[in-house]
């Protein structure tokens, strides 16, 4: 059983640059959650995408835009890099349907990117 | 704004103790709550999982949580090296399409 997969593992990109990472769920799983976790802090939910539509979305700004395609798997696009963009990205993904085991997110190795 | 809050760290104990860790959060509608490791420069890896008052026990890892304290809290028994790493505390609400809010993290250093 495949878990989550991202791809690429590391990124180095010039500030102002546009970058593209991609996520694969994990199999059974149809709801995709990007987060942003910086260095030494937790991470931060920036959108999450059911159904190829983006359902919720956290402070983040629009320069950060998501993509879900019909099997499910996903893609963050964040333009015009700053600095302050680096960081770890993660995927995680979940279940369909409520119901309480529904709920437990599960992470893929995650991308990270550096801007320079 | 729904904050958790977790004490940084380091939190060190000996091999075969055991590790206490803990976590408050501000949002009373909070109804899941999950316990994740993360080893340097890796992802998070998620160890436990909790929705009801009270204990669960999974193996050496017990989760306690107590809604009306908004306290949720990992044990580790008989802790190992290989536990050394940083925990964090992740709340969602329930339903199949939660986002989660995490804490920062605690570091656990497990010492020889």
């Amino acid at each position: 059983d495949a878990g989550v997969t991202q791809s690429p593992t590391h990124l180095i990109k010039t500030r102002g640059q546009q970058v593209t990472l991609r996520c694969s769920p994990k199999s059974g799983h149809d709801t995709v959650s990007w987060y942003q976790q910086a260095l030494g802090q937790g991470p931060q939910f920036i959108f999450q995408y059911y159904e190829e539509e983006e359902r919720q979305r956290g402070n983040f700004p629009d320069r950060f835009s998501g993509h879900q395609f019909p099997n499910y798997s996903s893609e963050l696009n964040v333009n015009a890099l700053l600095l302050g963009d680096s960081a770890l990205y993660l995927c995680a993904s979940t279940k369909p349907g409520t119901g309480i085991v529904n709920t437990e997110a599960f992470f893929g190795q995650g991308t990270r990117l550096t801007v320079v | 704004q729904k904050e958790v809050e977790q004490n940084s760290g380091p939190l060190s104990v000996p091999e075969g103790a055991i590790a206490s860790l803990n976590c408050t959060y501000s949002d009373r509608g909070s109804q899941s709550f999950f316990w994740y490791r993360q080893y340097s420069g890796k992802s998070p890896e998620l160890i436990m999982s909790i929705y009801s008052n009270g204990d669960k026990e999974d193996g050496r890892f017990t989760a306690q949580l107590n809604k009306a304290s908004q306290y949720v809290s990992l044990l580790i028994r008989d802790s190992q090296p290989s536990d050394s790493a940083t925990y964090l505390c992740a709340v969602g609400e329930l339903t199949g399409y939660s986002t989660l809010t995490f804490g920062k993290g605690t570091m656990l250093l497990v010492s020889p």
